[in-house]
């Protein structure tokens, strides 16, 4: 079974520039996440989509902050503009299970480095 | 609110000897507790998880955890260190109420050295 799949896996822009993430979860997984981990930090949920549908949006800076999970498959999450205060690795992880699989496991992605200048 | 505490920041250990890596946590109601394993350049793997049932966990690549309701610890150990067991460790626990339900809080991880 292929794991959570995430491109590019680094990215390095200058601050007020634009940037986009994309993710492919495990196929058949109805529950997506994308986390921010700032260096030294765990991982902070941003956003969480259920098929195509979000979740949970609440610690989304949106001002600054997108994402979209169009055919509740694979998603994009978009910084614009950018701050330095962004840099960090960007995770995505899935679930199979919509809303109440609390006994699921979460399987991450390897992230995307992203450094701002 | 429901939060994650992982009180070291780094844990040095002999290869061969004993490991622990401590966790503790608050939540409303029951506890759904993980842990994951980071490998620099990598995301986070899972190790292994609480639900319910017997408070000794076994998990991957000789991992255990024991889960005690009175301490609210989850603390993760492992009998014989190995080199390759030194990574970023990561104790979590899962949201179970309101519209969050499912989301994973994060402690801010231990970095275990396992020296030969």
């Amino acid at each position: 079974e292929a794991g959570v799949a995430q491109s590019p896996r680094y990215k390095i822009i200058e601050k007020r520039q634009s940037v986009a993430f994309w993710c492919n979860p495990i196929s058949g997984h109805a529950t997506l996440y994308w986390y921010q981990q700032i260096l030294g930090q765990g991982p902070k949920l941003l956003i969480q989509f259920q098929n195509n549908g979000v979740v949970d949006d609440s610690q989304l800076p949106k001002d600054r902050f997108s994402a979209e999970r169009l055919k509740g498959v694979d998603s994009t999450l978009k910084i614009q503009p950018a701050k330095l205060e962004d840099s960090a690795v960007y995770l995505c992880a899935s679930i199979l299970k919509p809303l109440g699989g609390f006994t699921d496991t979460q399987y991450f992605g390897p992230g995307t480095r992203l450094t701002v200048l | 609110a429901q939060s994650v505490a992982q009180p070291e920041d780094q844990v040095n250990v002999a290869e061969g000897n004993p490991l622990t890596v401590k966790c503790t946590y608050s939540v409303s109601g029951n506890p759904y507790l993980f842990w994951y394993v980071q490998y620099p350049n990598r995301g986070l793997q899972f190790l292994l998880k609480y639900i319910t049932g017997d408070n000794l966990v076994k998990g991957s690549y000789g991992f255990e955890a024991e889960f005690n309701k009175s301490q609210t610890s989850f603390h993760l150990k492992k009998p014989s260190a190995l080199v390759s067991d030194s990574a970023l460790y990561f104790c979590a626990v899962r949201l179970n109420y309101g519209g969050s339900q499912g989301n994973l809080i994060f402690g801010k991880g231990t970095k275990l050295s396992v020296k030969p």
